[in-house]
């Protein structure tokens, strides 16, 4: 198995509603992270994990909070967003950190109303 | 100094051209160099990536050039197809000590016509 798997691949959310973005990989990858991409923009980091353990967060607002329950899944739990939260929504994961190679999954489009 | 400037925004060219895109980087820190093909509701796949202490990497239609001292690096794409056309951005790697941080440039759109 090469891939990363995200569910849903599109959700529509109310701003006051609470929902999780999933996304799993049986690699064996041990870091693994979330992107966000507006349209025709580049991806953006914004949560790292290594070895199931939070090393990076870039600013990111709270209404985002991350968590890895164990090393092949990843989960982006979202609550009271914004309609400019609106976004492709992409999970990636790599061997570690001296790896180089990053496999992406094929996002979420998230739609926040 | 994270900045990876990517140039040009969007590119045509006609079936068996060859485009060229370019990128530059500020960071010596940096010390991996991929590029990644996006089409339109999928994410980024690895086209082909590089590492600093080589000047060119060949697979298959896709060429990098990297100019260490310069700090640009660029992609070719040989005998373009209409199959090419995506989005194309460049990206570069940095380690943070305890976990790795990947840059992307600002993208390439490129269509590739018949």
């Amino acid at each position: 198995d090469t891939e990363v798997t995200q569910t849903p691949k599109h959700l529509v959310m109310g701003m006051t509603n609470k929902k999780s973005l999933k996304c799993e990989q049986h690699m064996g990858h041990r870091a693994m992270y979330w992107y966000k991409q507006k349209a025709k923009k580049p991806p953006e980091l914004m949560f790292v994990y290594s070895y199931e353990k939070l090393s990076i967060n870039e600013s990111v607002p709270s209404r985002f909070s991350p968590e890895c329950p164990n090393s092949s899944l990843l989960n982006l739990h979202l609550h009271a967003l914004q309609p400019e939260d609106s976004a492709l929504y992409l999970c990636a994961s790599s061997q570690g950190q001296g790896s180089y190679g990053y496999t992406f999954g094929s996002g979420t489009r998230l739609t926040v109303v | 100094q994270q900045q990876v400037k990517q140039s040009p925004q969007s590119l045509i060219v006609q079936k068996g051209g060859i485009p060229i895109i370019n990128c530059a980087y500020e960071n010596t820190a940096f010390d991996y160099f991929p590029w990644y093909q996006q089409f339109p509701g999928k994410g980024p796949a690895l086209l082909i990536a590089i590492r600093p202490d080589v000047s060119e990497k060949k697979e298959g239609r896709f060429t990098i050039s990297f100019n260490k001292s310069a700090k640009q690096f660029s992609l070719h794409i040989m005998d373009s197809q209409p199959g090419d056309s995506a989005t194309y951005f460049c990206a570069a790697r940095a380690n943070t000590g305890t976990a790795s941080k990947l840059t992307f440039g600002t993208g390439t759109r490129l269509q590739v016509t018949l």
